[in-house]
């Protein structure tokens, strides 16, 4: 069974930093992309970024919004993604979700919620 | 960079009837890639259909995905209580959602 567990939410100042992890079994995660998504309180679903995997040369890509702030690393090893988070500003509010891509079949993890604010 | 546009906005509807939901793309897509969620308050996205067309594990048969190119549809043939949530495309190799639609109890 295909299993994400998002770790590492909570409350941060603007400003501030914070990294979520991403624990991923049920796979073989080294052969697969990995995305992050967010969804701020009241809104839609805004693709955050992606870590392809190692036969794309674990290429990292990212929306404009989080370009230069935010980076996307992995783990393979430890079957594990992770978002680290800087400068961080109330509009980053939102729940993070892991999104796993199985050859054109997404898995969700249950999401972590990351709060921005003084 | 590809634009999913959802439409209606809101559909407000009665249980039993049938639901008819668009997802239109600003260029043609691979339909391998598309796929259709339901999301429920407080709760994460449930994947209901993917590849356009094929429905995911344990996902009832009244919900159906057709469509190619730049249109796609999902269907829901006779609404269920629990079937009143928001909707969202997703075309998954380019990670770009529709705005959803919400299905409201007319």
């Amino acid at each position: 069974e295909v299993q994400l567990v998002e770790s590492g939410g909570g409350l941060v100042q603007p400003g501030g930093s914070l990294r979520l992890s991403c624990a991923a079994s049920g796979f073989t995660f080294s052969d697969h992309y990995m995305d992050w998504v967010r969804q701020a309180p009241g809104k839609g679903l805004e693709w955050v970024g992606r870590s392809r995997n190692k036969a794309h040369s674990y290429r990292t890509e990212y929306s404009d919004s989080v370009k230069g702030r935010f980076t996307l690393s992995r783990d393979d090893s430890k079957n594990s993604l992770y978002l680290q988070m800087n400068s961080l500003k109330t509009e980053d509010t939102a729940v993070y979700y892991c999104v796993g891509l199985l050859t054109g079949y997404p898995y969700w993890g249950q999401g972590t919620l990351v709060t921005v604010s003084s | 960079e590809i634009v999913l546009t959802q439409s209606p906005g809101t559909l407000s509807l009665s249980p039993g009837e049938r639901a008819t939901l668009s997802c239109r793309a600003s260029q043609s897509v691979d339909s391998s890639y598309l796929a259709w969620y339901q999301q429920k308050p407080g709760q994460a996205p449930r994947l209901l259909i993917y590849g356009a067309s094929n429905r995911a594990t344990d996902i009832p048969d009244r919900f159906s995905g057709s469509g190619s190119g730049t249109d796609f549809t999902l269907t829901i043939s006779r609404l269920e209580p629990e079937d009143f949530a928001v909707y969202y495309c997703q075309q998954c190799d380019s990670s770009t959602f529709g705005g959803g639609t919400k299905v409201e109890i007319k």
